[in-house]
């Protein structure tokens, strides 16, 4: 199976200092996106950055930046400046579409702790 | 307001007593789908359809079903529910390069 791997179940990181999150997958498919997403307490899902893989240029969100390494297959996503209202959990998502499917895998998340 | 609306929001029941889950959306998207989402998993997709009409299983569809016979509502059925299908689920829509998350229905199976 074609898969979204986050090695880190759990992350913490000082106020104002910077994280890295980690994600790795696995597609055959030369065409695809890649997203990160935010899930704070509330359980809302939240997009905070995507990344198309036709594109060299690494997305980038005011204090969040992506480090996309498509032959390596690897997407990490980078919090500058962390905030205390970043603690969340953080789900890395491909999506491969071809035809008349639409397949959304998500990684199995790593919770990020803020510390003040 | 751009809106994904799910009901209801928790519910407690019983095995083998069928239950619906709704889900709809008001941004006129043709793509819908939905999600559970376990512990150590992350989100797993169940259903999604392309358009009105037009349904496919994702990754995990064993006992549930759908129906897509409007374009603003994909509702989740779960014929006879059991204790493993005790999970957070999420309805989403949107375009190719964007998901639109409903707030969560949270669903015990006792």
């Amino acid at each position: 199976a074609q898969t979204v791997t986050q090695s880190q179940p759990e992350m913490s990181v000082q106020e104002a200092e910077t994280v890295t999150l980690s994600c790795t997958y696995d597609t055959s498919e030369s065409d695809y996106y890649l997203f990160w997403y935010k899930q704070p307490p509330s359980r809302q899902m939240i997009l905070v950055i995507r990344q198309e893989a036709y594109k060299q240029q690494n997305a980038t969100e005011n204090r969040f930046s992506v480090n996309f390494q498509k032959a390596a297959k690897s997407f990490s996503l980078k919090i500058s400046d962390s905030q205390l209202g970043d603690a969340a959990m953080y789900f890395c998502a491909r999506l491969l579409s071809s035809g008349s499917a639409r397949q959304l895998t998500f990684g199995s998340g790593t919770q990020l702790t803020v510390l003040p | 307001e751009a809106q994904v609306t799910q009901n209801p929001r928790y519910l407690i029941t019983v095995t083998g007593k069928k239950l619906t889950v709704t889900c709809s959306q008001n941004m006129n998207h043709e793509y819908m789908s939905w999600y559970r989402q376990d512990p150590g998993l992350g989100l797993r997709q169940i259903y999604y359809s392309m358009n009105v009409e037009v349904t496919d299983k994702g990754d995990v569809p064993e006992g549930y079903k759908v129906s897509r016979k409007e374009k603003r509502n994909f509702p989740l059925i779960l014929e006879s529910p059991s204790p493993n299908q005790t999970s957070l689920y999420f309805c989403a829509t949107g375009q190719f390069y964007e998901q639109y998350f409903g707030p969560g229905t949270r669903l015990t199976v006792t």
